[in-house]
């Protein structure tokens, strides 16, 4: 299996515009959740999916960031308009969520966003 | 809320050399996780946990989910230059990953 897939790997952006990151889950795993870590605060869990439904969007920062999974293989994460203060490694993970590798959560690479 | 420390924040040490590291959480936890992140990466799962008292090996690196399942150590023996990286407890439990702080790993040729 090729893991979770993220794209771009690397994105620079001016102040204001929009910004997608993209994600492909491990094939047959049933849950996504979306990342963010920077030095001064870690991991934090910004959303995840189970079956394609959001269903804990409580760490999204605010409006500006949104989360989309239009199907099981594909996800998205936008920010419009993006910020200084959005620079930062996003990372896709997916897990499955039988037996018990369903806790056992699988990294994509990140995307590693600057906003100028 | 849940609070999660995980000691030392860093450590330099010189190959060869074993080394260890804990978490400890105020809330009881099903599962424990250990994740590696080299740089420019993303986490990678190191070690799974899922029961109490439980002892788990993986080549140089053991773990052990403490018995209140609150707490967890990693230990790494005779330490190699590719064990540099930054690694994570992570307890988990109903698809919520709990991330510690990190304890950030140097190993000095």
């Amino acid at each position: 299996d090729a893991g979770v897939i993220q794209s771009p790997r690397h994105e620079v952006t001016e102040m204001g515009q929009e910004v997608t990151l993209r994600c492909k889950p491990i094939s047959g795993h049933n849950s996504l959740f979306w990342y963010r870590q920077t030095m001064m605060r870690g991991l934090e869990l910004l959303i995840y999916f189970n079956n394609n439904v959001p269903i804990d969007d409580s760490g999204m920062p605010e409006d500006r960031f949104s989360a989309k999974m239009p199907n099981a293989s594909f996800s998205t994460l936008k920010i419009q308009p993006s910020e200084p203060r959005d620079s930062a490694v996003y990372f896709c993970a997916s897990s499955s969520t039988l037996g018990r590798e369903q806790e056992t959560q699988y990294f994509g690479p990140g995307t590693r966003l600057l906003v100028l | 809320g849940q609070q999660l420390n995980q000691s030392p924040q860093s450590m330099f040490i010189q190959e060869g050399e074993d080394v260890s590291m804990n978490c400890t959480s105020s809330s009881i936890f099903n599962t424990w996780l250990w994740y590696k992140q080299d740089p420019g990466e993303g986490p990678v799962l190191l070690i799974a946990l899922y029961k109490a008292g439980e002892l788990t090996s993986n080549g140089r690196l053991t773990a052990q989910f403490g018995i209140t399942r609150k707490d967890s150590f990693l230990n790494i023996s005779a330490s190699i230059p590719s064990d540099v990286g930054i690694y994570f407890c992570a307890p988990t439990g109903a698809n919520n990953l709990f991330f510690g702080t990190g304890t950030r790993l140097t190993v000095i040729p």
